[in-house]
């Protein structure tokens, strides 16, 4: 059973405009969260974190979102750029990291 | 600054095989982790180490071993490869698991024909 669960495989944006990225939680433990990003042959890398005690976190172009009552997390990129084209993950803490299934988001210009 | 080093990036098994990948970090990070990542599944923890000679299971252990003699080495072998474990393995490391974000190696594309 998925306790990290992205549920859109695939998002297309215009250049400029805002992306949104969701990810829903089952484990009410999940301490610390996480978004990465992910190029094709490369390892992915962190871009951002919130911290469960928070609800928001920024860092220039990208804002992380937490409503630890609905257990839902999402990463708004504002705005999107081609170089954005990327597998995003989620990750949530217990102790490990879990991973979400990942979004390919795609940023037309 | 390496970061984080696998070897190899690509390997072609045949079922019944064994081989080690090879993980390796310069940053004196304690926490390593190997993770493989499947389509559809994201990437799923199979072994984490929180220190030299401190090794424990991830969600997917099955197949694989794992020993950390050292900071900076965390090798990963897998015993008698089946056709299961084509997939591509990831290794991580960090300060002090997760507060700043793993560093991920580029990763290696395994193949168990």
């Amino acid at each position: 059973d998925q306790q990290v669960k992205q549920n859109s495989p695939s998002l297309s944006v215009q250049e400029g405009r805002i992306s949104i990225l969701n990810c829903d939680y089952t484990n009410s433990m999940f301490d610390y969260f996480l978004w990465y990003k992910k190029y094709p042959a490369e390892g992915p890398t962190f871009l951002i974190s919130i911290s469960s005690i928070k609800d928001k976190n920024e860092d220039g172009r990208f804002t992380v979102f937490l409503n630890k009552s609905a257990k839902h997390l999402s990463l708004h990129i504002v705005p999107s750029q081609p170089g954005d084209s990327a597998v995003y993950f989620c990750a949530a803490r217990d102790g490990q990291l879990t991973f979400g299934s990942g979004t390919q988001l795609t940023v037309l210009p | 600054n390496a970061g984080v080093t696998q070897t190899p990036k690509f390997q072609v098994l045949k079922t019944g095989q064994s081989m080690t990948l090879q993980c390796a970090q310069d940053m004196n990070h304690e926490y390593m982790s190997w993770y493989r990542q499947d389509p559809g599944m994201g990437l799923r923890l199979i072994h984490y180490s929180v220190g030299a000679g401190i090794t424990d299971q991830g969600e997917v252990p099955n197949g694989y071993n794992v020993s950390r003699s050292t900071t900076e080495d965390f090798p990963l072998r897998l015993l008698s490869a089946a056709p299961s474990q084509t997939s591509v393995y990831f290794c991580a490391s960090s300060y002090s698991n997760g507060y700043y974000g793993y560093t991920f190696g580029s990763g290696t594309r395994l193949t168990v024909v």
